[in-house]
């Protein structure tokens, strides 16, 4: 089993709809949670991070962590087609990031 | 993009070559990441420096494999006698804000024919 579980989609919007992806984790070290865009040949952007429970705002997106769950979100308001990349979760325990597979979304126009 | 250059982007090689990957920071970092994504999957770790020295290498890092960070600035990677399986794309990485936030460069994308 990987510490780190992302359910790869694919998944297709309708612009403006939201978009929600989730991931889970087993490794109950991991303190501090990451979310990356990726768009193809190009390497992760930071797009999201936190390290406690809750939510956290920054425009269109919305990063949730439940460790008792031991499970993250993040959701993406009014999509546009430009956010079509692939998301990847991370998770970080001794400085080292453990990252989800990634979940490609495609937001059709 | 991020304050982090690789060099080359792409690299074609062919089974049994060595090939060696550069890592620059525009900035000063004490550590450094590197960081291996093959197709469809994310990016696995590979070793991290703080300053010069390499205090981790993961099981990944097979013995054909070294990094260097010989100033504490720039880093490289190289592979030796190359494999099929050693086709992906590397990756730098920094922590520019915070010792938690690790920023990522464009990567160099290996292929070995």
């Amino acid at each position: 089993q990987k510490e780190v579980e992302q359910d790869p989609g694919p998944l297709s919007v309708p612009e403006g709809a939201i978009v929600s992806l989730n991931c889970t984790y087993s490794n109950s070290a991991f303190q501090y949670f990451m979310w990356y865009r990726q768009y193809s040949r190009k390497g992760p952007e930071l797009l999201m991070y936190t390290y406690s429970s809750g939510n956290k705002e920054d425009g269109r997106f919305t990063a949730q962590v439940d460790k008792s769950s031991k499970y993250i979100s993040l959701f993406i308001r009014d999509s546009q087609p430009s956010d079509s990349a692939t998301y990847l979760c991370a998770m970080m325990s001794d400085y080292k990031l453990s990252f989800g597979a990634g979940t490609t979304v495609t937001v059709r126009a | 993009d991020t304050g982090v250059s690789q060099d080359p982007r792409h690299k074609i090689t062919k089974r049994g070559q060595n090939v060696t990957f550069r890592c620059d920071p525009i900035s000063e970092h004490n550590r450094l990441y590197w960081y291996r994504q093959t197709l469809g999957q994310g990016p696995e770790f590979l070793t991290y420096f703080q300053n010069e020295a390499q205090l981790e290498k993961s099981r990944l890092l097979s013995d054909r494999f070294s990094a260097e960070r010989p100033k504490g600035s720039f880093s490289t990677l190289e592979i030796q006698r190359t494999e099929q399986g050693d086709s992906a794309m590397y990756l730098c990485a920094v922590p520019e804000q915070g010792p938690y936030e690790q920023y990522f460069g464009p990567g160099t994308r290996l292929t070995v024919t």
